[in-house]
Order: C-alpha cells, then structure tokens, then sequence
C-alpha cells in the first residue's frame, strides 16, 4: 500500500511569491496534519483537517492556509514568502475514527522542502 | 504548558554498542500519547512506538525497547546492539488526550552509529 505522498519534493522560490504544497493522506485515512520543520529542529504544526474541516491550528501567520478535498488530499498555501518559510514542510495522515480521537498514530510522508531565496 | 526536552543533541557510538536516547516531557494533562519517530537523511519521520499515560508497561520490539516512566515524566528509547542503520535522528513527541491532533515534538537526538 502506498504510504503518504507529497509533491512537490523540492521547490525553490523567491520572497513574496506563493507556494502550494500537495498531500495524499494513505487510503482509508481521513484525517491530514502539516508541519514546518526547520533545519536542526523537531517538526512544528501548523493545521490539522478531518472530514475536510479545519480541527487544528497552530501558531502561524494568516499567510499560511489549507485545505482538504473530498478524497482527503490536502493542501497547503503560503503567500507573500519570507526567508523564514524556508523548511522541509511535512504532511502526515492518520486512522481517526472521531473527532477527538488522538491515540492513532501519524504517518508522515518525505516531505517538500522549500527553499526560499 | 505542554513540552518535550531531548538534552541529548547528538550521541555517537560504535557498532553494537547498546544506546539510550532519553526523552523527558511535561503536560498537565491525565490522559495523553507519547510517540518516538525516526527520522534518517531521506527526510520521511518513521513512527516506531505509542504509549499511553495509563499504560506504564516497559515495552520491546527486538533490539528496541522502551522504558516509561510516569513519576519522573520520562519516556526513553534504547537500543540493543546498535547497527550503522540506526544512524538517524530521533524525536519524542506528546500528544494531549482530546487534542485535536497535533504532536509536540522534541528537538531531536542524531544518533551516528560507526562501524
């Protein structure tokens, strides 16, 4: 079975432009999560969606969004670039059966590193 | 507050050598997950263990195991017999009872293993 995909794998792009960020969560998950995981760090999140609602929001500027379609596929959009959004941005999935479910484990895809220059 | 503290930023060891990477963590939560992952130079995290608050039972998997304890809010990771592919870095993570899903990762410990 395939694991969590993500694409792009690399990105290089320049401050103020915008970037969008794709997942494919493993079948029969329905819940996805983001993170942002800068270099020498531990990952940190950002959104969490089940059922394609939000249920999850990290400590992130209105500049970061996402969104998650009837397939459970997710995306993630960052405007206006800074240098800082450089990082390796990882989506996991998970099997939660509920809305409070927490006790499932994240799968986490290879992630798409960003570079901004 | 809810936080995770690896002290350890990097260990390195020979081949076979036996390994604990500790993990100490911090919630004022009853109910709560605790989570190792690895992670090696392709990027992927790899989920190795869950462990309940209410499940205190020490736990192996071959050469891994896991020792938690609750009185000293620890939960540490040890490796028997290390081999050059353990070589990667590896976060403990919380998870509160009824979030909404996110994990609080450490920082990470790099463990190199030479051969």
């Amino acid at each position: 079975d395939a694991g969590v995909t993500q694409s792009p794998t690399h990105l290089i792009k320049t401050r103020g432009q915008h970037v969008t960020l794709r997942c494919s969560p493993i079948s029969g998950h329905k819940s996805v999560s983001w993170y942002q995981q800068v270099l020498g760090q531990g990952p940190q999140f950002i959104f969490q969606y089940y059922e394609k609602e939000e249920r999850g929001r990290g400590n992130f500027p209105d500049r970061f969004s996402a969104r998650q379609f009837p397939n459970y596929s997710s995306e993630l959009n960052v405007n206006a670039l800074l240098l800082g959004d450089s990082a390796l941005y990882l989506c996991a999935s998970s099997l939660r059966t509920s809305s409070y479910d927490s006790n499932q484990p994240q799968h986490f895809g290879d992630g798409t590193r960003l570079s901004i220059l | 507050a809810q936080k995770v503290t690896q002290a350890q930023t990097e260990i390195s060891v020979v081949e076979k050598e036996d390994v604990t990477l500790d993990c100490v963590y911090e919630t004022r939560d009853t109910t709560y997950y605790l989570f190792w992952y690895k992670q090696p130079p392709s990027g992927e995290l790899v989920f190795l263990i869950r462990r309940n608050s209410f499940d205190e039972q020490n736990e192996i998997s071959g050469r891994y195991s896991w020792n938690f304890q609750k009185s000293t809010s620890s939960f540490n990771f040890t490796i028997t017999a290390s081999q050059v592919v353990d070589s990667a870095v590896y976060f403990c993570a919380l998870r509160n009872g009824g979030s909404q899903g996110n994990l609080i990762f450490g920082k990470g410990t790099k463990l190199s293993v030479k051969p």
